[in-house]
């Protein structure tokens, strides 16, 4: 067990539809990551929150966002959904805003778009 | 830009020792992960070089070297559990994480 809590493990729903997904850092993790991964495709590094703030942006789509609240959970939204949205959706956090501290995945929400 | 590169596949024998290669291009280079994944399941850390020479962990140890661009994940006393994906990830700056697509390993008895 990571400490890493996400909500829900699955999420079914339609093409144009929204839906957010949740994260909970592992107790004194003040980065929150957020990945999205693909059927044998490799992590792709959508965004990253530090203490609330946004600290680092990858490959996130404008239909997408995400914040940190103050208790230090994290949500990403995605909206206008495509089929192409279809992956699982991994959250990570670690202690500090740097990089070089390991990283620890919660068990991710698998996606699907019908 | 960046890239990382990783064999795609690879088989070994229950008891034997593997390499796993990544080489890397990228700006800005701050250190490299290893990642351990099984099929379905979350990502977990394995280790972490930011200087030259060899890092050992157990059965785990891993390699790198910046002037080439290049790092290996050495696995040694296979077991089956071993048998998952294994991935570079690349530190860019202060915190960026770059992600390799993984090497799926697979190992028979």
């Amino acid at each position: 067990d990571s400490g890493v809590t996400q909500t829900p493990k699955h999420l079914i729903t339609a093409t144009g539809q929204r839906v957010t997904l949740r994260c909970s850092p592992r107790s004194g993790d003040l980065s929150v990551y957020w990945y999205q991964q693909s059927l044998d495709q490799g992590l792709q590094f959508l965004i990253q929150y530090y203490n609330g703030e946004e600290r680092a942006k990858g490959n996130i789509l404008e239909r997408f966002s995400a914040q940190q609240f103050p208790d230090l959970h994290s949500e990403l939204n995605l909206s206008s959904l495509e089929l192409g949205d279809s992956a699982l959706y991994f959250c990570a956090s670690s202690p500090e805003g740097q990089g070089n501290q390991p990283q620890h995945f919660g068990d991710g929400t698998r996606l699907s778009i019908l | 830009g960046q890239n990382i590169d990783q064999p795609t596949e690879m088989t070994a024998t229950e008891g034997a020792i593997v390499q796993i290669n990544c080489t890397y291009q990228t700006s800005g280079f701050n250190g490299l992960f290893w990642y351990q994944q099984h099929a379905g399941e979350a990502p977990t850390f394995l280790s972490y070089n930011v200087l030259d020479g060899l890092e050992e962990k157990g059965r785990f140890s891993s390699f790198l070297s910046r002037s080439k661009g290049y790092s290996y994940l050495l696995l040694k006393e296979l077991q089956m559990k071993d048998s998952a994906s294994y991935l570079c990830a690349v530190r860019r700056g202060a915190s960026k994480i770059i992600f390799g697509s993984g090497t799926r390993l697979s190992i028979r008895p």
